[in-house]
């Protein structure tokens, strides 16, 4: 089955140190996003893709890093710069922007140690 | 400015009662596009619907049926005879369509919906 699969599920971070979320996609879509969900906020936008070797800042891109160097691949670096981590983290893809609905993964949950 | 609004942060219902979720967006564009997603406890987000702004036509899909009224910029979405597998959060998302520039997708805070046996 075609999906989104993000791993992993929990993921705990130290102070000081980075962290890569990863996110793999077999639908062949072009374009690729990562939102922060915090409790009562819905989703924010890191960053996005919508072509292999190109993304671009979202609306909270402080602190994260991204590389989209394979179209079915988009992982997620939280560095240390950003000082409040702790959220759930979701990867989504469409084939077309905008008008197509997005696939998601299931999420990835970041705490801080 | 893009905006949505889901006043309701929580709701409880009994099983087999009908329940609304309310949905309102604000846009200066012509053209977009509307969405409601699913979120069971699992965390995915699980797409229900997509509505333009030229279809005002409402749905209905088994027991969920949508309002979309242009007049007062609302998008409501409702669960009939709801059960305990509705259970979830509910994100209401609104979507440009400009062509020219990435596409962003605006969604509400989204509102918890219990459903209680």
């Amino acid at each position: 089955d075609g999906g989104i699969t993000q791993s992993p599920k929990y993921l705990f971070r130290k102070e000081g140190q980075n962290v890569t979320l990863s996110c793999e996609q077999n639908l062949n879509h072009d374009a690729m996003y990562w939102y922060r969900q915090d409790p009562g906020q819905g989703l924010r936008l890191i960053y996005y893709s919508q072509i292999v070797n190109d993304f671009q800042k979202g609306d909270i891109a402080e602190g994260y890093s991204v590389s989209r160097e394979k179209k079915e691949s988009f992982p997620l670096t939280v560095t240390s710069a950003q000082k409040n981590p702790t959220a759930f983290y979701l990867c989504a893809s469409t084939n077309r922007t905008g008008w197509q609905p997005q696939h998601f993964g299931d999420g990835t949950r970041l705490s801080i140690l | 400015a893009q905006k949505v609004t889901q006043a309701q942060t929580e709701i409880s219902v009994v099983e087999k009662e009908d329940v609304t979720l309310d949905c309102v967006y604000e846009t200066r564009d012509t053209t977009y596009y509307l969405f409601w997603y699913k979120q069971p406890p699992s965390g995915e987000l699980v797409f229900l619907i997509r509505r333009n702004s030229f279809d005002e036509q409402n749905e209905i899909s088994g027991r969920y049926s949508w309002n979309f009224q242009k007049s007062t910029s609302s998008f409501n979405f409702t669960i009939t005879a709801s059960q305990v597998v509705d259970s979830a959060v509910y994100f209401c998302a609104l979507s440009e369509a400009r062509k020219t520039s990435y596409d962003k997708v605006i969604f509400g805070p989204g509102t918890s919906l219990s459903v209680i046996p």
